[in-house]
Parts: structure tokens; C-alpha cells; sequence
């Protein structure tokens, strides 16, 4: 079964200041997707950026922008000249393509709590 | 359109009771989800639906019970609810790529 971690519970940033979050995953797939999701006290989960393993590019979203290391099976998320608006819970998440796994197909880390400091 | 609703947003039981938690989706997705959020401890499947008529057991199911009423509606019901499962509660369907979330339901059980 695929994991994901989160080894950061919680990150603060400086407004305007540029921060990176780190996930790492376990599989032994060659094709999946992998998403950053936001949630705000709002508590609505948000789809922040997606990238699927075939590419080589790093996905990018305005000011978000993913580092892909499939080898490392690593993809951290850096968030550009934070806003306040950006403070936040951010899950990491993986999705199997297996259709045989297609039930629980969706794994989700733990989250990192990010405060932005105005 | 729009996506994923869920009912109610809050709600407070006493141990031993029961409630139903309601979702729809108005996006045509096949399969649905229910996943329960404690602090710590990211997202967890309790049950999904791959498909209308069709309901499997996640990671925590034990405590719920689920319906796939039609393709839009899935329920979710705690017949005898303990302190244990005070959470708060999302529904998601399958998009292309990723899921799509209802705003949640926070539940408390004393």
C-alpha cells in the first residue's frame, strides 16, 4: 500500500517571503498523480496543483510551484510570495491509477499547518 | 454547478444515537467517497462507492454504515454514535484527476 508523509506538522513564513513544503511517498507504481491540496480554516479542501508522474516538468500554478523527484519519490511545494490568504493546512496526496486499487486509490499525508506572519 | 453538498455542517449527538450524514454531487461521477479528518492524522477512508449500487469498507469503517442512494447521493450513517467518532466528516467524488470535496460536517459526540 502507498504512504504518504509529511514530516513537517508546522511552518510559519513571512509575508512575501517564500516557503517550501516536503512530501515524500511510497510505491512501487510507475504512474500516478500527485496533488497539494489546501484547506483554510474554512475547512473546504482546496486543489492547489497536480502533477502526474510521466512528466518530467514541474507543475506550476501562479505563485505555487512543485519540485518532482521521482527517484527520491519526493514533491515538495513552494509557495511564492506569500499572502496572508495563503495560511493554511496542505495535504500531500497520491492517486493509484490501478483500477484494481481504484476503491482506495487516494492516499493523503498528515498535513503541514502553514502560518503566514504579516 | 454545484459540486459536492453536504448536510449538516454541524452537529452534536450524544452518545448512542444516530444521525445520517448526507452527500450529492451534481458532477456525474461514478465513485463517492466518505473520509473522516483527525488532527494529525490527514484524511481516512471510512467507505467509497465505485459505482451506483456498489459500496466497499476503507481504512475505518467499523462504527458506519453507508448508502449509494442513486449515482448523485451517498450517505453516511452512525447507528449508535461513541465520543470516538467525533470528527469532522467529508464527502468526495472522482473527478479526472482528483477529488472533489463537499465543505464537511463537524460532529461532536458526548
Amino acid at each position: 500500500a502507498q504512504t504518504v508523509t509529511q514530516s513537517q506538522p508546522e511552518m510559519s513564513v513571512q509575508e512575501a517571503e517564500t516557503v517550501t513544503l516536503s512530501c515524500t511517498y511510497d510505491t512501487s507504481e510507475s504512474d500516478y498523480y500527485l496533488f497539494w491540496y489546501k484547506q483554510p480554516p474554512s475547512r473546504q479542501m482546496i486543489l492547489v496543483i497536480r502533477q502526474e508522474a510521466y512528466k518530467q516538468q514541474n507543475a506550476t500554478e501562479n505563485r505555487f510551484s512543485v519540485n518532482f523527484q521521482k527517484a527520491a519519490k519526493s514533491f515538495s511545494l513552494k509557495i511564492s510570495d506569500s499572502q496572508l490568504g495563503d495560511a493554511a493546512m496542505y495535504f500531500c496526496a497520491y492517486r493509484s491509477l490501478l483500477r484494481d486499487n481504484y476503491g482506495q486509490n487516494f492516499v493523503f499525508g498528515p498535513g503541514t499547518r502553514l502560518s503566514v506572519l504579516p | 454547478n454545484a459540486g459536492v453538498t453536504q448536510t449538516p455542517k454541524f452537529q452534536v449527538l450524544k452518545t448512542g444515537q444516530s444521525m445520517t450524514l448526507q452527500c450529492a454531487q451534481d458532477m456525474n461521477h461514478n465513485s463517492m467517497y466518505w473520509y473522516r479528518q483527525d488532527p494529525g492524522m490527514g484524511l481516512r477512508l471510512i467507505y467509497y462507492s465505485a459505482s451506483e449500487g456498489t459500496t466497499d469498507k476503507g481504512e475505518v469503517p467499523n462504527g458506519y454504515n453507508v448508502s449509494r442512494l442513486n449515482k448523485r447521493e451517498f450517505s453516511l450513517r452512525l447507528e449508535s454514535a461513541a465520543p470516538s467518532q467525533t470528527s469532522v466528516y467529508f464527502c468526495a467524488s472522482d473527478g479526472t484527476y482528483e477529488q472533489y470535496f463537499g465543505p464537511g460536517t463537524r460532529l461532536t459526540v458526548t
